[in-house]
């Protein structure tokens, strides 16, 4: 199975910086990456899907980059209501889907 | 709308079983591959099984040859059978509608509310 890894696990930051959340993967996946919120008590909602693709509704501070192994999400300006966890998943027709541990985006 | 609504979670004990089942509105069930994705308390999110448009069903090691998906297309829903369970099992399920682009699926577009089962004597 291809290991999704994300870092850092934690990120302290403030309303109005720019974060960025990095995912591996543990062999190639070319671009087909996905990127999740989760927040406390609540399912998971698709933010972006391969790699860069915004799902509608989701805010343009979000955005998506990388293809192969490497891939970020990153928060161009970060609002209050973006304090929650960050999940990437691959998938890939050969693979099962699976996903990073998570990111606690945190004050 | 597009929904997806879970139910049939519980306290089950170790070796019983339970059927979780998903109620989808706004779309046929039977047009789209759909999931069951967990997520044990504190912990991160686990892919658990799916089923695709055609029928074909694939599941994660973890529970390969303990649970069963299936789906009804006159009722437009999705069922989990969760046989002899562990106490690893304990985790919210979410019932997921697969998205679809660019030539591929695998991702999840629509996810339901969760139902936590509890596995525990």
């Amino acid at each position: 199975d291809i290991q999704m890894t994300q870092s850092p696990s934690t990120l302290s930051a403030s309303v109005g910086d720019r974060v960025t959340i990095t995912c591996r993967a543990s062999q190639s996946i070319s671009t087909w990456l996905v990127w999740y919120q989760q927040k406390p008590g609540k399912a998971p909602k698709l933010l972006i899907y391969k790699t860069s693709i915004l799902e509608s509704g989701v805010p343009s501070r979000f955005s998506g980059s990388g293809s192969g192994t490497e891939f970020t999400l990153t928060i161009s300006s970060l609002q209050p209501d973006d304090f929650a966890t960050y999940y990437c998943q691959q998938y890939n027709y050969y693979s099962p889907r699976t996903f990073g541990q998570g990111t606690k985006v945190v004050i | 709308e597009v929904q997806v609504v879970e139910s049939g979670g519980g306290l089950v004990q170790p070796g019983g079983s339970l059927r979780l089942s998903c109620a989808a509105s706004g779309f046929f069930v039977s047009d789209k591959y759909m999931s069951w994705v967990r997520q044990a308390p504190g912990k991160g999110l686990e892919w658990v099984s799916v089923i695709h448009s055609g029928g074909t069903t694939k599941y994660a090691d973890s529970v390969k040859g303990r649970f069963i998906i299936s789906r009804d297309n006159s009722e437009n829903r999705l069922y989990l059978q969760m046989n002899s369970l562990r106490d690893e099992d304990t985790a919210v399920y979410y019932c997921a509608r697969e998205g679809y682009s660019y030539g591929l699926t695998g991702y999840f577009d629509q996810w339901g509310q969760g139902t936590l089962v509890t596995v525990s004597s």
